[in-house]
């Protein structure tokens, strides 16, 4: 399977703890999104790379998170001191850089996280 | 400020028949792209049909087409012959080029039921 991947699948944990999100994208995707989505509603953008570098981070990302992708590969993200509000579901993406139109964005299945 | 609008909670249809789910969007932008998504209660995001708004010519994916309204700023979907399998979560999104990256904006999703 070569779409974009996640894991752990689901999560969960107790408030206070930490938890660490993976996202393998599409091999040769150079762009990286972090989505987070709530019940009943659309995802959320968090964060996006191009590459190794982080280009924008939304205001929904409060210091507790963190996010990176060391090589331009793989990303990472992580919540400390986890609080039951941040119970959601959170989707990675990817995508090329080049061209805008149909330059389509493939999202993974989603990292379930219940903060008890 | 750019928003998608999609006013239709939760739809049903009878199997082998056609629906089509609205969505409106609002936005300043000449230039743009228009996305439909499905979510499976799997998670997983998966691309359906995309519409850039210089597109003259209304998008098809197989039984997937999007009817584009630049002046109206709507792009609805509709699914022809609709499928037990269609039953799902779907989700207007825009994306805006200016700043060189690809943030999608999400609607609130419509639930489909498909009936037997």
């Amino acid at each position: 399977d070569t779409g974009v991947s996640q894991n752990p699948r689901h999560k969960i944990t107790k408030r206070g703890q930490n938890v660490t999100f993976r996202c393998d994208p599409i091999s040769e995707h150079n762009r990286l999104y972090w989505y987070r989505q709530t019940l009943g509603q659309g995802p959320e953008f968090l964060t996006y790379f191009q590459n190794e570098a982080q280009l924008e981070k939304s205001r929904l990302l409060s210091d507790r998170f963190s996010a990176e992708r060391p090589k331009g590969s793989f990303s990472t993200l992580e919540i400390q001191r986890t609080e039951q509000g941040d119970s959601a579901m959170y989707l990675c993406a990817s995508s090329f850089s080049t061209g805008l139109s149909g330059n389509t964005i493939y999202f993974g299945e989603g990292s379930w996280l219940t903060v008890v | 400020a750019q928003k998608i609008t999609q006013t239709q909670p939760g739809m049903f249809v009878q199997e082998k028949e056609a629906v089509t789910l609205d969505c409106t969007y609002d936005t300043s932008d000449q230039s743009y792209g228009l996305f439909w998504y499905k979510q499976p209660s799997s998670g997983e995001m998966i691309f359906l049909i995309y519409q850039g708004s210089y597109d003259e010519q209304n998008a098809t994916e197989g039984r997937y087409s999007l009817n584009f309204q630049k002046a109206r700023k709507s792009a609805n979907l509709v699914i022809s012959a609709s499928q037990l399998g269609d039953s799902a979560m779907y989700f207007c999104a825009m994306r805006r080029p200016s700043g060189g990256y690809n943030k999608l904006i999400f609607g609130a999703g419509t639930r489909l039921a498909v009936h037997p």
